[in-house]
């Protein structure tokens, strides 16, 4: 199963996009790749989802090379309020069943 | 809507007590797990089941033991806490199959202190 690699914790300022960056060398065929915010105090939050090239919704913008071994999550302009967890989540489908394997997180501090 | 609603937010319990962390969904998902969360390790992933009557193990499955008699509940059993056990837990459920199995909907969490 896919593990997953992103940096401990990044800085931004408000109004400048982020780029959160997530190594995932063993993923395979049929794997998907998600994204997801955390709170203080609160369950993570799904954020986006893709397989390949560049997926985009009201919130975020994906962007995954075609080999796959890596993704990028953007956050656009972002503000205070974007202080949060990220995390890179391969999903995977073996066996009959779905696996959900989270990495550590990236912790992202957006300053004023 | 409720979505995923987990039960107590906060507990406090003494080694070698056991104790039931309760978790419910209402939006008939036949997916449900339980993650524990620390600090520097992200989520693992405790035990998971696709359907009432169906469990199995995820990551770290020790010390804990669960049941699905009903599509809504997914307990979680600590049966003798031990310090280790001191962690905030989620439980999570997940849309049927297609784009929304890619989707977990997780609860806000108990955060558990064993003593």
């Amino acid at each position: 199963l896919a593990k997953t690699t992103q940096p401990i914790s990044m800085d931004s300022y408000e109004g400048q996009e982020v780029n959160i960056t997530c190594s995932h060398n063993n993923i395979a065929t049929n794997d998907y790749i998600t994204w997801y915010q955390q709170f203080p105090s609160q369950g993570p939050r799904f954020i986006i989802q893709g397989y390949k090239t560049k997926v985009t919704n009201e919130v975020a913008s994906l962007f995954i090379p075609a080999d796959r071994k890596s993704s990028t999550l953007s956050l656009p302009r972002v503000s205070l309020s974007d202080t949060a967890v990220y995390y890179c989540l391969v999903v995977a489908y073996t066996s009959g069943t779905y696996k959900y394997i989270f990495g550590t997180g990236t912790r992202l501090k957006v300053l004023a | 809507n409720a979505g995923v609603t987990q039960t107590p937010k906060f507990q406090v319990l003494k080694t070698g007590q056991s104790m039931t962390l309760q978790c419910a969904q209402d939006m008939n998902h036949e997916y449900m797990s339980w993650y524990r969360q620390d600090p520097g390790m992200g989520l693992r992933l405790i035990h998971y089941s696709v359907g009432a009557g169906i469990t199995d193990q995820g990551e770290v499955p020790n010390g804990y033991n669960v049941s699905r008699s009903t599509t809504e509940d997914f307990p979680l059993r600590l049966l003798s806490a031990a310090p280790s056990q001191t962690s905030v837990y989620f439980c999570a459920s997940r849309s049927p199959g297609g784009s929304g199995a890619n989707v977990l909907t997780f609860g806000a969490g108990s955060r558990l202190t064993v003593l």
